[in-house]
Protein backbone atom coordinates (compact mmCIF):
# COMPACT_ATOMS: atom_id res chain seq x y z
CA UNK A 1 0.00 0.00 0.00
CA UNK A 2 0.86 3.49 -0.74
CA UNK A 3 0.55 6.93 1.31
CA UNK A 4 1.18 10.49 1.33
CA UNK A 5 1.76 12.61 4.05
CA UNK A 6 1.73 16.40 4.19
CA UNK A 7 2.62 17.30 7.48
CA UNK A 8 2.13 21.55 6.73
CA UNK A 9 -1.63 21.86 6.63
CA UNK A 10 -0.71 25.73 6.58
CA UNK A 11 2.21 27.45 5.43
CA UNK A 12 2.05 31.38 5.89
CA UNK A 13 4.49 33.39 3.60
CA UNK A 14 5.41 36.90 2.55
CA UNK A 15 5.10 37.65 -1.59
CA UNK A 16 8.34 37.27 -2.85
CA UNK A 17 9.89 35.41 0.02
CA UNK A 18 10.56 31.48 -1.28
CA UNK A 19 8.61 28.72 -0.27
CA UNK A 20 8.91 25.20 0.01
CA UNK A 21 6.10 22.50 0.47
CA UNK A 22 6.71 19.43 2.26
CA UNK A 23 5.85 15.70 0.91
CA UNK A 24 6.87 12.27 1.82
CA UNK A 25 5.47 9.44 0.71
CA UNK A 26 5.72 5.35 1.33
CA UNK A 27 5.52 2.27 -1.53
CA UNK A 28 6.62 -0.91 -1.63
CA UNK A 29 7.13 -0.35 -5.63
CA UNK A 30 7.97 1.94 -8.28
CA UNK A 31 6.82 5.35 -7.14
CA UNK A 32 5.41 8.30 -9.16
CA UNK A 33 4.62 11.32 -7.94
CA UNK A 34 2.43 14.21 -8.62
CA UNK A 35 1.93 17.87 -7.08
CA UNK A 36 -2.13 19.37 -7.95
CA UNK A 37 -3.13 22.71 -6.95
CA UNK A 38 -6.50 23.60 -6.04
CA UNK A 39 -7.68 27.47 -6.44
CA UNK A 40 -10.50 28.08 -4.08
CA UNK A 41 -13.92 26.90 -5.45
CA UNK A 42 -12.00 25.07 -8.48
CA UNK A 43 -10.65 21.90 -9.52
CA UNK A 44 -7.42 20.48 -9.26
CA UNK A 45 -4.92 21.43 -11.71
CA UNK A 46 -1.46 19.52 -12.32
CA UNK A 47 1.65 21.30 -11.11
CA UNK A 48 3.78 19.12 -11.85
CA UNK A 49 5.21 15.21 -11.96
CA UNK A 50 7.85 12.94 -11.29
CA UNK A 51 7.67 9.57 -13.73
CA UNK A 52 11.71 8.93 -14.11
CA UNK A 53 14.48 10.22 -14.92
CA UNK A 54 15.79 13.83 -13.54
CA UNK A 55 14.99 13.91 -10.23
CA UNK A 56 14.45 17.56 -10.36
CA UNK A 57 11.00 18.31 -11.84
CA UNK A 58 10.17 21.89 -12.92
CA UNK A 59 6.54 22.68 -13.68
CA UNK A 60 3.93 25.17 -14.08
CA UNK A 61 4.00 28.75 -12.48
CA UNK A 62 8.01 28.79 -11.49
CA UNK A 63 7.26 26.06 -9.08
CA UNK A 64 9.31 22.67 -9.00
CA UNK A 65 10.33 19.73 -6.70
CA UNK A 66 12.63 17.57 -6.36
CA UNK A 67 12.68 13.62 -6.19
CA UNK A 68 14.88 12.20 -3.01
CA UNK A 69 14.60 8.31 -2.76
CA UNK A 70 16.54 7.86 -0.09
CA UNK A 71 14.69 10.38 2.37
CA UNK A 72 11.41 9.31 0.24
CA UNK A 73 10.45 12.74 -0.59
CA UNK A 74 9.14 14.61 -3.08
CA UNK A 75 9.26 18.26 -1.68
CA UNK A 76 7.39 21.22 -3.74
CA UNK A 77 9.47 24.87 -3.80
CA UNK A 78 8.93 27.65 -5.65
CA UNK A 79 11.92 30.63 -4.80
CA UNK A 80 9.75 33.69 -5.05
CA UNK A 81 5.89 33.63 -4.40
CA UNK A 82 3.06 35.74 -5.21
CA UNK A 83 -0.58 36.76 -4.03
CA UNK A 84 -2.18 34.36 -6.90
CA UNK A 85 -0.43 31.15 -5.41
CA UNK A 86 -2.38 31.22 -2.49
CA UNK A 87 -4.33 27.61 -3.11
CA UNK A 88 -4.19 24.20 -1.20
CA UNK A 89 -1.65 22.10 -2.77
CA UNK A 90 -1.92 18.61 -3.10
CA UNK A 91 0.99 16.25 -2.96
CA UNK A 92 -0.48 12.30 -4.71
CA UNK A 93 1.42 8.92 -5.56
CA UNK A 94 -0.16 6.65 -7.95
CA UNK A 95 -0.21 3.04 -7.62
CA UNK A 96 -1.94 0.14 -10.77
CA UNK A 97 -4.26 -1.55 -8.92
CA UNK A 98 -6.21 -2.84 -12.25
CA UNK A 99 -6.51 0.89 -12.81
CA UNK A 100 -4.83 4.14 -11.88
CA UNK A 101 -5.10 4.27 -7.88
CA UNK A 102 -4.26 8.00 -6.68
CA UNK A 103 -3.69 8.53 -3.16
CA UNK A 104 -3.78 12.04 -1.95
CA UNK A 105 -1.72 13.60 0.92
CA UNK A 106 -3.95 15.59 3.43
CA UNK A 107 -3.03 18.83 1.46
CA UNK A 108 -1.09 22.45 2.43
CA UNK A 109 -2.70 25.73 2.03
CA UNK A 110 -0.66 28.30 1.09
CA UNK A 111 -1.15 31.46 2.63
CA UNK A 112 1.11 34.41 0.74
CA UNK A 113 0.67 37.33 2.89
CA UNK A 114 1.25 41.22 1.10
CA UNK B 1 -6.18 20.06 -25.04
CA UNK B 2 -6.50 18.97 -21.36
CA UNK B 3 -9.56 19.91 -20.49
CA UNK B 4 -12.17 18.21 -18.74
CA UNK B 5 -15.84 20.19 -18.56
CA UNK B 6 -18.58 19.72 -15.96
CA UNK B 7 -22.19 21.05 -15.83
CA UNK B 8 -23.69 22.76 -13.59
CA UNK B 9 -20.87 24.85 -11.80
CA UNK B 10 -23.32 24.56 -9.00
CA UNK B 11 -26.50 22.67 -7.51
CA UNK B 12 -29.19 23.03 -4.56
CA UNK B 13 -31.13 20.24 -4.46
CA UNK B 14 -34.19 18.74 -1.77
CA UNK B 15 -33.29 15.51 -0.72
CA UNK B 16 -36.47 14.20 -2.45
CA UNK B 17 -35.31 15.38 -5.99
CA UNK B 18 -33.57 13.54 -9.02
CA UNK B 19 -30.59 15.52 -10.58
CA UNK B 20 -27.94 14.69 -12.83
CA UNK B 21 -23.91 15.73 -12.70
CA UNK B 22 -22.24 15.99 -16.58
CA UNK B 23 -18.52 15.36 -17.51
CA UNK B 24 -16.91 15.47 -21.26
CA UNK B 25 -13.56 14.95 -22.16
CA UNK B 26 -12.09 14.96 -25.86
CA UNK B 27 -8.73 14.05 -24.94
CA UNK B 28 -9.50 9.97 -25.95
CA UNK B 29 -8.54 8.87 -22.41
CA UNK B 30 -10.90 5.96 -21.65
CA UNK B 31 -10.25 5.87 -17.73
CA UNK B 32 -13.26 8.25 -16.35
CA UNK B 33 -13.32 8.72 -12.02
CA UNK B 34 -15.44 10.24 -10.07
CA UNK B 35 -14.64 12.25 -6.81
CA UNK B 36 -16.13 13.77 -3.88
CA UNK B 37 -14.73 16.48 -2.08
CA UNK B 38 -15.68 17.81 1.64
CA UNK B 39 -14.27 21.07 2.60
CA UNK B 40 -10.24 21.01 3.29
CA UNK B 41 -10.15 17.25 2.77
CA UNK B 42 -8.35 15.50 0.08
CA UNK B 43 -10.54 14.07 -2.65
CA UNK B 44 -12.12 10.81 -1.92
CA UNK B 45 -12.47 8.20 -5.12
CA UNK B 46 -16.74 7.04 -5.50
CA UNK B 47 -16.44 5.11 -9.38
CA UNK B 48 -14.06 4.40 -12.29
CA UNK B 49 -15.28 3.54 -15.75
CA UNK B 50 -12.50 1.92 -17.90
CA UNK B 51 -13.47 1.59 -21.54
CA UNK B 52 -16.98 2.28 -21.06
CA UNK B 53 -17.60 -0.32 -17.64
CA UNK B 54 -18.00 0.80 -14.39
CA UNK B 55 -14.55 -1.29 -12.70
CA UNK B 56 -14.72 0.29 -9.59
CA UNK B 57 -17.09 1.50 -6.76
CA UNK B 58 -15.60 2.52 -3.68
CA UNK B 59 -18.99 1.70 -1.45
CA UNK B 60 -20.48 4.32 -2.75
CA UNK B 61 -24.33 4.45 -1.62
CA UNK B 62 -26.80 3.33 -4.21
CA UNK B 63 -28.26 6.77 -4.41
CA UNK B 64 -25.50 7.84 -6.41
CA UNK B 65 -26.07 6.10 -9.54
CA UNK B 66 -23.16 6.23 -12.46
CA UNK B 67 -23.55 5.71 -16.18
CA UNK B 68 -20.68 6.25 -19.15
CA UNK B 69 -22.92 6.33 -22.44
CA UNK B 70 -19.87 6.45 -24.17
CA UNK B 71 -15.77 7.16 -24.09
CA UNK B 72 -16.46 11.30 -23.93
CA UNK B 73 -19.20 11.27 -21.48
CA UNK B 74 -19.25 10.48 -17.64
CA UNK B 75 -22.71 11.23 -16.00
CA UNK B 76 -23.39 10.79 -11.88
CA UNK B 77 -27.35 10.54 -11.03
CA UNK B 78 -28.46 11.65 -7.79
CA UNK B 79 -31.64 10.77 -6.04
CA UNK B 80 -32.74 11.39 -2.34
CA UNK B 81 -29.64 12.41 -1.41
CA UNK B 82 -28.87 13.47 2.29
CA UNK B 83 -27.41 17.09 3.87
CA UNK B 84 -23.77 15.68 3.91
CA UNK B 85 -23.61 14.61 0.53
CA UNK B 86 -23.30 18.60 -0.01
CA UNK B 87 -19.66 18.27 -1.30
CA UNK B 88 -17.49 19.16 -4.17
CA UNK B 89 -17.86 16.30 -7.17
CA UNK B 90 -15.15 15.85 -8.94
CA UNK B 91 -14.48 14.45 -12.60
CA UNK B 92 -11.28 13.14 -13.93
CA UNK B 93 -10.04 11.33 -17.09
CA UNK B 94 -6.44 9.43 -17.79
CA UNK B 95 -5.48 6.64 -19.73
CA UNK B 96 -6.41 3.30 -18.24
CA UNK B 97 -4.35 1.26 -16.46
CA UNK B 98 -1.38 3.20 -16.98
CA UNK B 99 0.27 4.24 -13.59
CA UNK B 100 2.44 7.09 -15.08
CA UNK B 101 -1.04 8.35 -16.62
CA UNK B 102 -1.61 11.82 -15.34
CA UNK B 103 -5.19 12.92 -14.28
CA UNK B 104 -6.46 15.45 -15.14
CA UNK B 105 -9.51 16.77 -13.18
CA UNK B 106 -12.24 19.46 -14.07
CA UNK B 107 -13.75 22.31 -12.28
CA UNK B 108 -15.93 20.58 -10.04
CA UNK B 109 -19.78 20.57 -9.31
CA UNK B 110 -20.99 22.19 -6.18
CA UNK B 111 -23.83 20.53 -4.65
CA UNK B 112 -26.10 21.93 -1.74
CA UNK B 113 -28.44 19.09 -0.43
CA UNK B 114 -31.19 21.03 1.40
Amino acid sequence: AQSVTQLDSQVPVFEEAPVELRCNYSSSVSVYLFWYVQYPNQGLQLLLKYLSGSTLVKGINGFEAEFNKSQTSFHLRKPSVHISDTAEYFCAVSELKGYQKVTFGTGTKLQVIP
Amino acid sequence: DTEVTQTPKHLVMGMTNKKSLKCEQHMGHRAMYWYKQKAKKPPELMFVYSYEKLSINESVPSRFSPECPNSSLLNLHLHALQPEDSALYLCASSQPQGRTDTQYFGPGTRLTVL
